[in-house]
């Protein structure tokens, strides 16, 4: 069975432009969640998306935004990209909405670079 | 692909010696905790959780240690070998729903031959 598919992999964008990263949950898995985890630290929680409505938000601008599919793969759109953008974007999946008891399986992100 | 937490602290240890990683958590409040793994360039792994109602839990070759009153976190591997060389993440659940992780800094362990 496939894990949690992200892309792109790795792409650069220049400061001011947009950028949109996608994840694939693995199959049957109803709840998203994106996370970003700049070089040197822990990932920090953004989203998280079940059943296509957003359930939890990070402390983070309203320059990001997300939405989940009726197929549960999900989108996290970034506007107005900064220097500090630049990061590994992880995309996690799972069977619930609460992750307690819940494993959560994480995809191999995407690496964004702004420059 | 890039390698994640360059500047960690670092925990190098002899291969087959035990490791303890620890970690110290922000929320008394927390009611669940998560141990990651995370081997360069990729997402982290699960290794092993625990609630606030346990204060040790085994796994395979690990154990997680939960001391509440100072608020820390241990992570201990048994017989360390060379794939365990890895980012080693705790992180602590919080939301109003229980819906997001908060991960502490990360700890670079290092299997010596």
């Amino acid at each position: 069975d496939a894990g949690v598919t992200q892309s792109p992999t790795h792409l650069i964008k220049t400061r001011g432009q947009h950028v949109t990263l996608r994840c694939s949950p693995i199959s049957g898995h109803k709840s998203v969640s994106w996370y970003q985890q700049v070089l040197g630290q822990g990932p920090q929680f953004i989203f998280q998306y079940y059943e296509k409505e957003e359930r939890g938000r990070g402390n983070f601008p309203d320059r990001f935004s997300a939405r989940q599919f009726p197929n549960y793969s999900s989108e996290l759109n970034v506007n107005a990209l900064l220097l500090g953008d630049s990061a590994l974007y992880l995309c996690a999946s799972s069977l619930r909405q609460a992750m307690i008891g819940n494993t959560i399986y994480f995809g191999e992100g995407s690496w964004l670079t702004v420059v | 692909g890039e390698s994640v937490g360059l500047h960690l602290p670092t925990l190098s240890v002899q291969e087959g010696d035990n490791s303890i990683i620890n970690c110290a958590y922000s929320n008394s409040a927390s009611d669940y905790f998560i141990w990651y793994k995370q081997e360069s360039g990729k997402g982290p792994q699960f290794i092993i959780d625990i609630r606030s109602n346990m204060d040790k839990r085994q796994g395979q070759r690990v154990t997680v240690l939960l001391n509440k009153t100072v608020k820390h976190l241990s992570l201990q591997i048994a017989a360390t070998q060379p794939g365990d060389s890895a980012v080693y993440f705790c992180a602590e659940l919080l939301g109003d729903y229980g819906q997001n992780f908060v991960f502490g800094p990360g700890t670079r362990l290092s299997v010596l031959p």
